[in-house]
């Protein structure tokens, strides 16, 4: 069964420290993937993308995410968190070839400390 | 570019009465519209699939005649949540699908709905 995970349902960094969010999934046709942020009451808007070609894909606001075939993952990393990075954010996968439906992960709760 | 709107941004309704959202597309053509919906805390799912001039596709476990889903045009979608109940309340998002772009869905920012 297609599906999508995040391991880490919330997590808590201090200001300025390094961020990884993981997100691993099971597909059986070539994915492409996303990672999306939501602020509280908000809609969705998109960190970066990976369709095809260079594995490491730079984003806004200075995030940037590596897909890795060999381990199903696409995890998210920031060198330096900022206070306004607190959200929720969500991985998503889809499939070439179908509707283009999106399954998402649980998301992961972002927590910065002062 | 690619701006998803959605109206209202929240809504009130009794008990058993109907209300209307809508999805609009502003500055793209959407031959595909989504929409999802999200509790406190988790994560979205998907609704059903809209298609400009033809039926929409449901998932698995949706109502269709309690969520009536019209994709009249390229830059509009509605959902009409029919005899709603407190159950229903939630967060509506839909997004939409750039017929000119690869896979990438533009989301909109979505509608709170509250029935009472």
């Amino acid at each position: 069964a297609q599906s999508v995970t995040q391991p880490d349902i919330h997590i808590t960094v201090s200001e300025g420290a390094s961020l990884e969010l993981r997100c691993n999934y099971s597909y059986g046709a070539t994915p492409y993937l996303f990672w999306y942020v939501q602020s509280p009451g908000q809609g969705l808007q998109l960190l970066l993308k990976y369709f095809s070609g260079d594995t490491l894909v730079q984003g806004i606001k200075g995030f940037e995410a590596e897909f890795k075939r060999s381990q199903s993952s696409f995890n998210l990393r920031k060198p330096s968190v900022h206070w306004s990075d607190a959200a929720e954010y969500f991985c998503a996968v889809g499939a070439y070839g179908n509707t283009g439906k999106l399954i998402f992960g649980q998301g992961t709760t972002l927590q910065v400390k002062p | 570019g690619a701006v998803v709107s959605q109206h209202p941004s929240w809504v009130i309704c009794k008990s058993g009465t109907s209300v209307k959202i809508e999805c609009r597309s502003l500055d793209f053509q959407a031959t595909t519209m989504f929409w999802y919906r999200q509790f406190p805390k988790q994560s979205l799912m998907l609704m059903a699939t809209s298609n400009e001039g033809s039926k929409a596709t449901y998932e698995q476990g949706v109502e269709k005649d309690k969520f009536l889903i019209n994709h009249a045009s390229l830059t509009l979608s509605t959902l009409t949540v029919t005899s709603a109940h407190p159950e229903d309340s939630s967060f509506y998002i839909c997004s939409a699908r750039d017929r000119k772009g690869a896979y990438e869905q533009y989301f909109g920012p979505g509608t709170r709905l509250t029935v009472t």
